[in-house]
């Protein structure tokens, strides 16, 4: 088996601040995700990559920089960090479009 | 609008009893996957389905693609089921793109 590792479980920042969070698997999937989840709703997709150095935006995109710097590592930027967007980020991976998603424990960004 | 409409929101269950959980869809979705999220923040996998049914010890998931639903059902329900349950799905062509309806908070009691 393999596992998703998010870094750091616990993310506090301040007001305008950059901040970035990492994910590692080791499952050698191709395909890597990062996804919102705000309290009461649904996940929603970040940015999602199908290669090292690809990047395909989703629905929430906007405030956020990611970076496929190798086929095991993702990573997101919140480029200036604001105090609605407090959530649960949660990374994913899968070898293909239609495989089951496996998905990283999280992290939790707060903003002061 | 939303495209994943799941339902209830909240449940309670008596350890031994059972329910379902159900996923809407707006629109035909390519697969369905099932996840539980545990008191430890992990997303654990339960199903991943194209079509059909699956069962894996109490739980059991189906999936109608033409009729545009999936359901979740708990039978035997134990405290350790305690969590919430999300259905996500890709549409036909785009299952890079999973939509996630908004979970089920399930508390089994003693």
């Amino acid at each position: 088996g393999g596992i998703i590792t998010q870094t750091p479980k616990f993310l506090i920042g301040q007001e305008g601040q950059k901040l970035t969070l990492k994910c590692q698997q080791n499952f050698n999937h191709d395909t890597m995700y990062w996804y919102r989840q705000d309290s009461g709703k649904g996940l929603r997709l970040i940015y999602y990559s199908i290669t090292e150095n690809d990047l395909q935006k989703g629905d929430l995109s906007e405030g956020y920089d990611a970076s496929r710097e190798k086929k095991s590592s993702f990573s997101l930027t919140v480029t200036s960090a604001q105090k609605n967007e407090m959530a649960v980020f949660l990374c994913a991976s899968t070898r293909d479009s239609a495989e089951t998603l496996y998905f990283g424990s999280g992290t939790r960004l707060t903003v002061l | 609008g939303d495209q994943v409409e799941q339902s209830p929101s909240a449940l309670s269950l008596h350890e031994g009893t059972g329910s379902a959980l159900r996923c809407n869809f707006t629109t035909t979705m390519r697969a369905v996957q099932w996840f539980r999220k545990n008191s430890r923040g992990s997303l654990i996998n339960l199903f991943y389905l194209a079509s059909g049914t699956k069962e894996n010890g109490r739980l059991k998931s189906a999936f109608d693609s033409k009729e545009r639903y999936s359901t979740l059902h708990i039978r035997d329900a134990q405290l350790e089921d305690s969590g919430t349950y999300f259905c996500a799905a890709g549409l036909s062509g785009s299952f890079n793109k999973l939509t996630f309806g908004a979970g089920t908070r399930l508390a089994v009691c003693p």
